[in-house]
Parts: structure tokens; sequence; C-alpha cells
């Protein structure tokens, strides 16, 4: 089975200043896709970026970038020029690429509480 | 707005009693998902429904069930509840069953509130 970690709980960012959230992963598969979404206090869940494990390029939207690490299992988000809208729930999760539909399933990280000063 | 509907938002009852939750997917999703996010279990799969049919399912209860109707819509049963069922329960839906890569789009929740 596979399982998403979030080690941090928490962290903080000065507005404007640039912020890194991490996530590893554990997986015997090669070919499946990663996540991050926020949750902001709405409590929506709202897709931020996914990566294919297929492409080696790291995604990016907007000021949201990944770093993705295939071989580390490792997936961390890159938050650019953070605002203060920016404060939310971050988690990671994992989706398999496979044909069946118990594949489509996402499994997610524990989330990390990120907290913006302005 | 994600096109995916949850009733009720709030839903408070106490021990041992039964709930149903509903979700409207998008239009034209085929797929249904059961979320639960619990502080002590974080967010997790419960089970996923294809055109009606019952696709996959993750670590749900055996005092929880569900369906999917005729016109796609989803019900989420939970019976004999316990205050550790307390939780927010969000549905997704996607457009397929997840042979290709479909976004899972969610809803706003139900919040299940035991006392």
């Amino acid at each position: 089975a596979q399982t998403v970690t979030q080690s941090q709980p928490e962290m903080s960012v000065q507005e404007a200043e640039t912020v890194t959230l991490s996530c590893t992963y554990d997986t015997s598969e090669s070919d499946y896709y990663l996540f991050w979404y926020k949750q902001p206090p709405s409590r929506q869940m709202i897709l931020v970026i996914r990566q294919e494990a297929y492409k080696q390029q790291n995604a990016t939207e907007n000021r949201f970038s990944v770093n993705f690490q295939k071989a580390a299992k490792s997936f961390s988000l890159k938050i650019s020029d953070s605002q203060l809208g920016d404060a939310a729930m971050y988690f990671c999760a994992y989706r398999s690429a496979g044909y069946t539909g118990a594949n489509s399933k996402l499994t997610f990280g524990k989330g990390i509480t990120l907290s913006v000063r302005p | 707005d994600s096109g995916v509907t949850q009733t009720p938002k709030h839903l408070i009852t106490a021990t041992g009693q039964r709930v149903t939750l509903r979700c409207s997917p998008r239009s034209g999703d085929l797929s249904v998902y059961w979320y639960q996010q619990s502080l002590d279990q974080g967010l997790q799969f419960l089970i996923q429904y294809y055109n009606g049919e019952e696709r996959a399912k993750g670590n749900i209860l055996e005092r929880f069930s569900a369906q999917q109707f005729p016109d796609l819509h989803s019900e989420l049963n939970l019976s004999s509840l316990e205050l550790g069922d307390s939780a927010l329960y969000f549905c997704a839906s996607s457009v397929d069953g997840g042979s290709s890569y479909n976004e899972q789009f969610f809803g706003p929740g139900t919040r299940l509130t035991v006392l």
C-alpha cells in the first residue's frame, strides 16, 4: 500500500517571501500522480498542482512549483511571493496511474498548516 | 464552486443514531468518491462508485454503506453512530472510473457531529 508522509505539522512564512512544504511517499509503483491540495478555513479542497511521475519536468502553476525527486520519493511544494490568502492547510496526495478503478483513490498525508505573517 | 453539491452542510446527532449524507456530482461525472476527514485519521478514502456500481473500497466501517442512484447522485449511510464518527465527510466526483487521469472535484463537505 502507498503511504504519504508530511512530517512538518506547521510552518510560517513572511508575506512576499518563499516557503517550501515537504512531502515524502512510499510506493512500489513506477507510474503515478502526485498532488498538492489546499484547504483554507472554508474547508473546501482545492487542487493546487499536479505532477505525473513519468514526467521529469517539475510542474509549475503561477507562484506554485514542485520539486519532484522520484528516486528519493520526495515531492515538495514551493510557494513564491507568499500572500495572506495562501494561509491554509496543505495536503500532499498520491494516486496510482493504473487502469483499474481501485487505483483512482487519493491517498493523503496528514497535512501541514501554513500561516502567513503580514 | 466545484459543481459538486453535498447536503446537509452540518449534521448534529446522538450516538446510536443513523444519518444519510447526500452528494450530487458535477454534470457529466460518472464517478463518486467518499472521503472522511477526522482529527485522528486525517483524510482517508472510504468508497468509490462508478455509474451505479461499487468500484473500490477503502477504510470504510461495516456500519457505513453507500450507493449511487441511476441519476448518479450518491448517498453515504452511517449507522450506530459513535463519538469517533464525528468528522468532515467529503464527496468528490470525476468524469470516469480511473482509466486515465481525470481530476477529482471536491464538494464542500458535510460536517457530522455525534454527541
